[in-house]
């Protein structure tokens, strides 16, 4: 399987900033996904980024508040917009590499926003 | 609407001990896929096993073994001679082939404790 990096692996940030996660594979994939893990939570997706095209979003994610780009087929974005210490998570990207439907993650970014 | 259900929250046992991690789901989707993920303390995901709905065949690796039953909606997880090194939290995720290698729905994840 390729390796999938992401920075940065953690921050701490004050309420009311943004950050921009980045999310970076070593061979080209259709679909990168974005999940948020709360702590002591199971996985969330937040978004399925397709490469030149609109980011579709899952119910009780908005683009405004999670904004993501997908420049191109091996590198991806999500911003977490306006944050406030609900904000705290994990967060994490996925791919499929192969045909058989697998995802594989990334080693998440764990954001702390007091 | 799919779901996948863990009912075990937290596991403790100690090292050289077996144990089975208990997966049940739910689909109205004729075919599907099931997954185990490891996330241990480091906190990335590690993936383990994909296994398709048409395919019951139990499944061993090593002190992994899997248990795949269709009649039940199961899909448990047994480590065999437990070690130290499996502690971690378990997750248990099922995708639709409607949405193949999409959408994937995770279980709550059950964490195991393996005492030395």
């Amino acid at each position: 399987s390729a390796v999938i990096s992401q920075k940065p692996s953690r921050d701490i940030c004050q309420r009311g900033t943004s950050l921009t996660i980045q999310c970076q594979v070593d061979s080209q994939v259709t679909m990168m996904f974005w999940y948020r893990q709360q702590p002591g939570q199971s996985l969330t997706l937040i978004a399925t980024a397709n490469q030149g095209s609109e980011a579709t979003y899952e119910s009780g994610f908005v683009i405004d508040k999670f904004p993501i780009s997908r420049p191109n087929l091996t590198f991806s974005t999500l911003t977490v917009s306006n944050m406030s210490p609900e904000d705290s998570s994990i967060y994490l990207c996925s791919v499929n590499f192969d045909s058989r439907g697998t995802q594989y993650f990334g080693p998440g970014t764990r954001l702390t926003v007091l | 609407a799919q779901k996948v259900t863990q009912a075990q929250t937290e596991i403790s046992v100690v090292e050289k001990e077996d144990v089975t991690l208990d997966c049940v789901y739910e689909t109205r989707d004729t075919t599907y896929y099931l997954f185990w993920y490891k996330q241990p303390p480091s906190g990335e995901l590690v993936f383990l096993i994909r296994r398709n709905s048409f395919d019951e065949q139990n499944e061993i690796s090593g002190r992994y073994s899997w248990n795949f039953q269709k009649s039940t909606s199961s899909f448990n997880f047994t480590i065999t001679a437990s070690q130290v090194v499996d502690s971690a939290v378990y997750f248990c995720a099922l995708s639709e082939a409607v949405n193949y290698g999409q959408n994937f729905v995770f279980g709550p994840g059950t964490r195991l404790s393996v005492l030395p």
